[in-house]
């Protein structure tokens, strides 16, 4: 079965210092992939999808950016966080076609405060 | 841009009473309709998905509705429970162009006992 990782879990970074955020799914090969944000109890904001390696789509204009060097692996970057990128970030999957085509899951998503 | 409502942003009722949470997008090309269920800092999980050539979908306590002449689209939750309690999304899809979500802003539903 399909299993998506993210690390780290929780990440507390100062003001101006770089972010790499890392997301790997298993089980399954060219998945479409998602990085989004949620701000403290508010909603889901997508920020980049990945149909394939190399192919990436901002949703946002922000100091962040993705990156997809293999086909299971998505990475979400900055060179300089801001106060405003602290929130819960959010990997997700989906696989087109079949029975369950449709349906995108989350990863267990990285707590991040920027202080 | 593509845009989802959802209401109301709170929702509170009694153990045993029906819950409903409504959705309108903008997107006439959405073809897809997932609600996931989020509880208190962990991943948002799917719990029930509609697509677009379906006007109803049923699994146990829970149903969805989907109005596609309206653009609007309702989650149903019979015989609340406690367990229930956790903020619910509702999201449109197009399965075309990266099969992109967009998320409605949460229901928060507290269910007292």
């Amino acid at each position: 079965s399909q299993t998506i990782h993210q690390w780290p879990a929780t990440l507390v970074q100062p003001v101006g210092s770089p972010l790499s955020l890392e997301c790997t799914v298993e089980g399954t090969s060219n998945p479409n992939l998602y990085w989004y944000r949620q701000a403290a109890g508010r909603g889901l904001q997508l920020l980049f999808y990945s149909v394939g390696i190399g192919q990436i789509s901002s949703e946002v204009p922000q100091n962040l950016s993705a990156s997809r060097p293999q086909d299971r692996q998505f990475i979400l970057s900055s060179k300089k966080l801001l106060l405003s990128d602290s929130g819960f970030y959010l990997c997700a999957w989906r696989i087109l076609g079949g029975r369950k085509g449709y349906e995108q899951y989350f990863g267990p998503g990285t707590r991040l405060t920027v202080t | 841009g593509e845009n989802v409502e959802q209401h109301p942003s709170t929702l509170s009722v009694q153990e045993g009473d029906s819950a409903v949470i409504k959705c309108t997008y903008s997107d006439s090309a959405s073809n897809y309709f997932p609600w996931y269920k989020q509880e208190l800092g962990k991943r948002p999980q799917l719990i029930i998905d509609i697509r677009s050539n379906v006007g109803e979908k049923k699994d146990q306590r829970i149903a969805v509705t989907l109005n596609k002449t309206a653009k609007h689209f309702s989650l149903h939750i019979t015989e609340t429970q406690p367990e229930d309690s956790a903020v619910y999304f509702c999201a449109a899809s197009r399965s075309d162009g990266g099969f992109k979500t967009i998320f409605g802003a949460g229901t928060r539903l507290f269910v007292k006992a």
